[in-house]
């Protein structure tokens, strides 16, 4: 596609279920991130992956959290017995060089409400 | 521990005048500096990046300078337009071995008409 699509746009989960929210980047881009903003504030890295080398998980804010990237394409961000304070727009941004020295290209986002 | 700062503060000008906006780092030297615009509701979009051998970089009305010895990055937008209001971030990797941007928290830009 064109850009970075991210999908649901919205989602709202009781405290204790698991989501999966999921990354469509652009074509060709070898390089995918995955980054959190809660109201207010900056973007905080969470995982990265780049074409088939082992992802850098190390911005992972517990072993609740974990993601894939099948086929070096679509990623699904799994947050497993949600907690409150993982309320955030998850925002994926992919580009085509490692690094980013070209520009990443963000997503819009998915707007995660834990009630 | 390594920094990035930008003024939390929102800075508010008028139409027409020049927006001046600080990225400021601490302990390392990044081989570039990003910047990018974020609207309310969605994602950062990459405006310009620029290199340690570069002092300054322009694209149409927006101006970036780097100085490596300050460790500081201005931005500069000419002619600012309403349409300019937005909060902007500077991104650098920093030299944790992380292959990922790390942001700074963003300043608001308002353009008064």
């Amino acid at each position: 596609g064109a850009g970075v699509s991210q999908s649901p746009s919205n989602k709202v989960t009781e405290k204790g279920k698991d989501v999966e929210l999921r990354c469509d980047p652009i074509s060709g881009h070898t390089a995918l991130y995955w980054y959190r903003q809660s109201l207010g504030q900056g973007l905080e890295f969470l995982i990265y992956f780049q074409g088939n080398s082992a992802p850098d998980k190390s911005g992972l804010p517990s072993d609740r959290f974990s993601a894939e990237r099948t086929g070096g394409s679509v990623s699904t961000l799994t947050i497993q017995r949600t907690q409150q304070e993982d309320s955030a727009v998850y925002l994926c941004a992919s580009s085509y060089r490692q690094g980013g020295s070209y520009g990443y290209t963000f997503g819009s986002g998915t707007r995660l409400t834990v009630v | 521990s390594q920094k990035i700062e930008q003024n939390s503060e929102a800075l508010n000008i008028q139409e027409g005048k020049t927006a001046t906006l600080t990225c400021n780092y601490t302990n390392y030297s990044p081989a570039y500096l990003q910047w990018y615009r974020q609207d309310p509701g969605r994602g950062p979009v990459f405006l310009l990046l620029i290199r340690e051998n570069e002092k300054e970089k322009r694209k149409e009305r927006l101006k970036v300078t780097f100085d490596t010895t300050l460790k500081q990055s201005l931005f500069h937008i000419t002619a600012s337009q309403p349409a300019d209001s937005a909060t902007y971030l500077c991104a650098l990797l920093m030299d944790t071995g992380r292959r990922a941007l790390t942001f700074g928290s963003g300043t608001r830009l308002q353009v008064q008409p």
